[in-house]
Formats: C-alpha cells, structure tokens, sequence
C-alpha cells in the first residue's frame, strides 16, 4: 500500500520558473492539502481540496495554483517561483469529516530550492 | 485568533528518562487535536487524535492527554529511538466552510542519549 506520494522529492529551479510538485495518494480520500514548513513558523495550509474540482485557499495561497481533476491527484503549480517559495513541502489527506476521519496523513515531502 | 504553542522547543533526556512535552492553544472550538512525529528529512507522521478534555490515549511508550487549554505527550523511560520532533496541531471548528484547518505548533525537539 503506497499511501501518499510526492514527487519530485528534491527540486533546485531558478527564480521566475514555473515548478509543479505531485501528490498522489492511493487511499481515495476525499480531501488533500498541500503545506509548507519553515523554520519558526512550522506547518502552514496552502491550499486544499474537498474533492475532486473543489479548491480552497489556505493561510499562504499567493503565487501558488492548485488543480484536482482526479480524485488521486493534486499537483501544486508555482507559476513563477521565488526564493521565499524556498521551502518543505508536504503533501497530505483524509477522508472526511467527522470523528474519526479528520486525520491528516502527511506525505515524505518535497525539498525545493529557488536560486 | 487561533493559536497553537509548544514547549520546551527542545528537550535532551537521559534513556530512561521520563517527562511531558506541552502543547497550549487558543482555538474558537476544538474539534480536534493532533500529535504528530517528525523525522529528519520525512513527513510527519500520525500518533494521536483528541477530541475533548478528559481524553487520555496511549501507544507505547507515549500517552497523550487534553484539557481545554492544553495537552501534553508524556513520554515514559524514553529509548533513543523515540528522538524526534513532536508536533501539535489543532482544527477549529469554526474556520470556514469544512473546519479543515490544521494549526501547527512549531515543534519540541526530543534527543534522547543512550
């Protein structure tokens, strides 16, 4: 059972380019999010989806897109990175709402570096 | 405005060596809080869910805890391979639409030396 992956797992671009990081994950949960981590401020919500065609902003959305045309999928796209977008970042899901479903299972990561 | 702190940012412990990490949060309604572990260069990865005060849960060598202010991961005679960071999160349940919001603490670093 894969879980949840990401990929790539390391990225080195250069600021101004477009970047797409991938999240998959095998369990059919209906929700995924996508956060990034930094030092001092821990883990931050970017993005997330409800399901499949719904998307909402996160504490942090600004000069990142987000699609889900399938439920499995939800890449995150920084249109035109820069180096404040020099960052960690986690993928996750869960399956729905209501106790006993609100947790969230995080993905290894992603490690991106804007020059 | 929601809140999640956590202390100490970093603890060393004898192997052995029992103690509590502490989580604070200000949140409007908690509909859940979350503990995680962290390792170097991984995701985090899921340990406990609580729902209300009074709630105890226990895997291991950890036992999580929660009030209305606060919860604490007690961690009882340590190995070194418990050394990781633990990390505290909350859901509102009044952010938004679907309350899907986690809010991270920062994190307490645990090394736990042989």
């Amino acid at each position: 059972d894969a879980g949840i992956t990401q990929s790539p797992r390391y990225k080195i671009t250069e600021t101004g380019r477009q970047v797409t990081l991938m999240c998959h994950q095998t369990w059919s949960h209906s929700y995924m999010f996508w956060y990034r981590q930094d030092l001092g401020h821990g883990l931050r919500l970017i993005y997330y989806s409800a399901a499949a065609d719904i998307t909402d902003k996160g504490e942090v959305p600004d000069g990142y897109v987000v699609s889900r045309s399938k439920t499995e999928n939800f890449p995150l796209t920084l249109e035109s990175a820069t180096r404040s977008q020099t960052s960690v970042y986690f993928c996750a899901s869960k399956s729905g709402q209501g106790v006993g479903r609100e947790t969230q299972y995080f993905g290894p990561g992603t490690r991106l570096l804007v020059l | 405005e929601d809140q999640v702190t956590q202390s100490p940012e970093a603890l060393r412990l004898q192997e052995g060596e029992s103690s509590s990490l502490n989580c604070s949060y200000t949140v409007s309604g908690l509909r859940g809080l979350f503990w995680y572990r962290q390792d170097p260069g991984k995701g985090p990865e899921f340990l406990f869910t609580l729902y209300s005060a009074g709630e105890e849960k226990e895997k291991e060598r950890l036992k999580a805890t929660l009030t209305k202010k606060e919860s604490f991961l007690h961690i009882t005679a340590p190995k070194p391979e418990d050394s990781a960071t633990y990390l505290c999160a909350v859901q509102s349940r009044y952010y938004g639409g679907a309350t899907n919001k986690l809010i991270f603490g920062t994190g307490t670093l645990l090394a736990v030396q042989p």
